[in-house]
């Protein structure tokens, strides 16, 4: 039973480009959570996705989006980057929006230069 | 909204003690408490959870206490072994915030020695 995968595992970029991370969630899950974990931080929320809406969202600006596929599946869009985007992106798979039982999955590392 | 609060920042046992983890949250109304560890180049894994109506459980080695009254709550592994060495991350969830999110504590860096 496959995880939570995640695309691409490293990513470097140049201040004030643009940059799309994926995720496919555990199998059976139909939510998917973004968060940001900056080096020695604990993940900050993003945003959550159910039903291919944008369901919650944290304290982040628009340059960061989102998008859910029928199949689940969903992108994480971050736009003008900034050196301070640097960071672990995570993605959290779960079923509903109950917030009970998150998978993880092992993350896209962003560098920005 | 929710706020979490953990400590200490590192811990470092020799292998076979005890370790304990502490987390404080602010949202009395927070209801679910999970436990994340995070080994390097890895995504948080969910080691252990506990709901508000349960003031302890326990998983092997590893237990997880609620003090609802204090809103804290704390991680406990007993017995530590070198493979429990990595980032430990405590989490609250608060059920009035529509559709659900965990908040995360900063981390515990556990280092076991052997």
């Amino acid at each position: 039973d496959a995880g939570v995968t995640q695309s691409p595992t490293h990513l470097i970029k140049t201040r004030g480009q643009q940059v799309t991370l994926r995720c496919s969630p555990k199998s059976g899950h139909d939510t998917v959570s973004w968060y940001q974990q900056a080096l020695g931080q604990g993940p900050q929320f993003i945003f959550q996705y159910y039903e291919e809406e944008e369901r919650q969202r944290g304290n982040f600006p628009d340059r960061f989006s989102g998008h859910q596929f029928p199949n689940y599946s969903s992108e994480l869009n971050v736009n003008a980057l900034l050196l301070g985007d640097s960071a672990l992106y995570l993605c959290a798979s779960s079923t509903g929006f109950s917030g009970y039982g998150y998978t993880f999955g092992s993350g896209t590392r962003l560098t920005v230069v | 909204g929710e706020n979490v609060e953990q400590h200490p920042s590192t811990l470092s046992v020799q292998e076979g003690d005890s370790a304990v983890i502490k987390c404080t949250y602010s949202d009395s109304a927070s209801n679910y408490f999970p436990w994340y560890k995070q080994e390097l180049g890895k995504g948080p894994q969910l080691i252990i959870d506990i709901r508000s109506n349960v003031g302890e459980k326990k998983d092997q080695r590893i237990a997880v206490t609620l003090n609802k009254t204090a809103k804290h709550f704390s991680l406990h592994i007993t017995e530590t072994q070198p493979e429990d060495s990595a980032v430990y991350f405590c989490a609250a969830r608060a059920p009035n915030t529509g559709f659900q999110k965990l908040v995360f504590g900063t981390g515990t860096r556990l280092l076991v020695s052997p």
